[in-house]
This record gives structure tokens, C-alpha cells and sequence, in this order.
């Protein structure tokens, strides 16, 4: 079975420092990686995915994450935080195989930004 | 705007009470999905459908039913025989599977047993 984990429940860092939240998965094969940001009491919001290719993908606010076959990891990080990027964040991967539905999530981490 | 609108946001119910939450999406996208959170315990999925009229069981689905009849429209109903409804739903859908393509979500439905 396929597993992703998310090893700190909560993440602090000063505003303006940079930040990584980190993320491990277990999962056959090739997998797809992905990372979703959610504000309180809000539905989830795409941040970026690794499919293929460079090993560091860059997505949405200034955020980008490096993928490590060898570590079997996909940490998310961002050069300088900014207190809005307060949230919960969420790791999640599926296997890679055409027409996969089964997208597995992390617990997620709570990242909090102090000004 | 396309979205995800699911309704109601917050709603109580009774035990013993089946409850139907709606999710309605102006996407085109074929994949729909019902993820349930928990605090601490991340997103688990509860069903999934890829086309209209058909449908499959997530990791949680004992205590739920959906519903795929237009494709616009994925309605979870939360039955009694569920033993802890109490959580937060989330509608999601995508183009097609979640491999490739990403995920959109509702803006979640709270629901409280009372």
C-alpha cells in the first residue's frame, strides 16, 4: 500500500526566513507528486506537482519543491516566508499508472509564519 | 467563474438522521471524488466516480452512498449506519485521473451530529 508522510505536525519560522516543509512517500513505481495548501475552513488549493523531468518544480506564491528518488522525498520549501503563507499544507502522491485515480495524502503540516 | 460549490457549508443532524450533502462542479470534468478530514488525520477518500453512472469505494465508504446521474453532480449521502459522521467533507473533482492532472476542490461542508 501506498503511504505519504508528513513527519512534523507543525512547522514555525519567521517572516522573512526561509522555510521548508517536509514530506516522504512510499509508493511503487513512479509516482506523481503533489503539494496543496488549505486556510482555515477552506477547501484544498493546488500548489505544484512533480510528473517528470527537473528535479526542482516551482509553483504558485514563490513556492517550489525538490524531488530526491534516492530519499524518496519531495520537501516544499520557499525562499523568504511571508505571514500570509500561514496555513495547513499537504503532501500527496499517486502511483503514476495511466488513469490512476487513488491520490494519497499526508496528514499535513500546520506552517506558521511569525511576523 | 468554474468551480466547485458545495452546499450546505454547516449543517446538524440528529443520530439517526441521514444527511445529503451536494457538490456541483461547471468544470467538464469527467473525475469526481469525496474526501473526508479529520484533524491529525490528513484527507481520506470515501468514493470516487470517473464517468457518469458509475462510481467506486474509497478507503472509508462503509456508512456512505453517492450518486452519479448527470456529470455535473456528485451528492454524498451520510447514512446511520455511519458511526462518526462528525468531520469535515470535501468535493473534489479533475479532468480525468488525479495522475496527472490536479486536483479542484469545493470549499468544504462541516457537518455536526448532535
Amino acid at each position: 500500500a501506498q503511504s505519504v508522510a508528513q513527519p512534523e505536525d507543525q512547522v514555525n519560522v519567521a517572516e522573512g526566513n526561509p522555510l521548508t516543509v517536509k514530506c516522504t512517500y512510499s509508493v511503487s513505481g513512479n509516482p506523481y507528486l503533489f503539494w496543496y495548501v488549505q486556510y482555515p475552513n477552506r477547501g484544498l488549493q493546488f500548489l505544484l506537482k512533480y510528473i517528470t523531468g527537473d528535479n526542482l518544480v516551482k509553483g504558485s506564491y514563490g513556492f517550489e519543491a525538490e524531488f530526491n528518488k534516492s530519499q524518496t522525498s519531495f520537501h516544499l520549501k520557499k525562499p523568504s516566508a511571508l505571514v500570509s503563507d500561514s496555513a495547513l499544507y499537504f503532501c500527496a502522491a499517486n502511483p503514476g499508472t495511466a488513469g490512476s485515480y487513488q491520490l494519497t495524502f499526508g496528514k499535513g503540516t500546520k506552517l506558521s509564519v511569525i511576523p | 467563474d468554474g468551480g466547485i460549490t458545495q452546499s450546505p457549508k454547516y449543517l446538524f443532524r440528529k443520530e439517526g438522521q441521514n444527511v445529503t450533502l451536494s457538490c456541483e462542479q461547471n468544470l467538464n470534468h469527467d473525475a469526481m471524488y469525496w474526501y473526508r478530514q479529520d484533524p491529525g488525520q490528513g484527507l481520506r477518500l470515501i468514493y470516487y466516480s470517473q464517468i457518469v453512472n458509475d462510481f467506486q469505494k474509497g478507503d472509508i465508504a462503509e456508512g456512505y452512498s453517492v450518486s452519479r446521474e448527470k456529470k455535473e453532480s456528485f451528492p454524498l449521502t451520510v447514512t446511520s449506519a455511519q458511526k462518526n459522521p462528525t468531520a469535515f467533507y470535501l468535493c473534489a473533482s479533475s479532468m480525468s485521473g488525479t495522475n496527472t492532472g490536479e486536483l479542484f476542490f469545493g470549499e468544504g461542508s462541516r457537518l455536526t451530529v448532535l
